[in-house]
């Protein structure tokens, strides 16, 4: 199947600094992609659609300003957490559309876990 | 408002036997349907979807079944394995919002050997 991969899986950040995941498309292009962020034993919760060449979209409740959402190329969308607190602490992932011959199906990326200390 | 509940956080089954995981949903928008499977710390991995003009998908042991009147849907694995144990999320799309995914809250399950 199609293959998204994000980078990096682990990282481990000082309070009030920024940190960049980034989510790509291996072996497709992917106009649309998905943000979705995990805290523990609960369900993913979509935080944003990231549209190439566009502005983001985002759910209710999640700050634009503090989750910097980039999708400069067709395989390429990243995450800036800005000035990260401990609350921000999760496991954030991504996923893009791949058209097949069946249709439309998300693929989603490795996940990228995030501590803020 | 959740609009996609899987009501057992847990099950538990014996290798070979059938493993029944329930999904139902609220959003009579919802058209097209996905099971993920989960481990921790890891990326959900696609299983298996369905349309909702179908009521029934088959992937070698993975089979979802769709009640859209009852708005319920059904993902049985037959023959369960230990290595099937992992948290099963479903998912579902409205047919107005690209693709964005409404997730139920997962449910773990256990294979025993």
């Amino acid at each position: 199947g199609a293959v998204v991969s994000q980078h990096p899986s682990w990282v481990i950040c000082k309070s009030g600094t920024s940190v960049k995941i980034e989510c790509r498309s291996l072996d497709f292009q992917a106009t649309t992609m998905f943000w979705y962020r995990q805290f523990p034993k609960q369900s993913l919760m979509l935080m944003a659609t990231s549209n190439e060449g566009s502005k983001a979209t985002y759910e209710q409740g999640v700050e634009k300003d503090k989750f910097l959402i980039n999708h400069a190329s067709l395989t390429l969308s990243t995450l800036t957490v800005t000035s990260a607190h401990p609350e921000d602490s999760s496991f954030y992932i991504c996923s893009a559309r791949y058209r097949d011959v069946s249709g439309n199906t998300i693929y989603f990326g490795e996940g990228s876990w995030l501590t803020v200390v | 408002d959740q609009q996609v509940k899987q009501n057992s956080p847990s099950l538990s089954v014996q290798e070979g036997r059938i493993s029944i995981l329930n999904c139902d949903y609220t959003n009579s928008m919802f058209d097209y349907f996905l099971w993920y499977k989960k481990y921790p710390a890891e990326g959900p991995t696609f299983l298996i979807s369905i349309s909702s003009i179908k009521d029934k998908n088959e992937d070698g042991r993975f089979t979802v079944f769709l009640n859209k009147s009852a708005k319920h849907l059904s993902l049985h694995i037959v023959p369960s394995q230990p290595g099937d144990s992992a948290v099963y999320f479903c998912a579902a799309r409205p047919n107005n919002a690209g693709n964005m995914l409404t997730f139920g809250g997962g449910t773990r399950l256990m294979v025993k050997p």
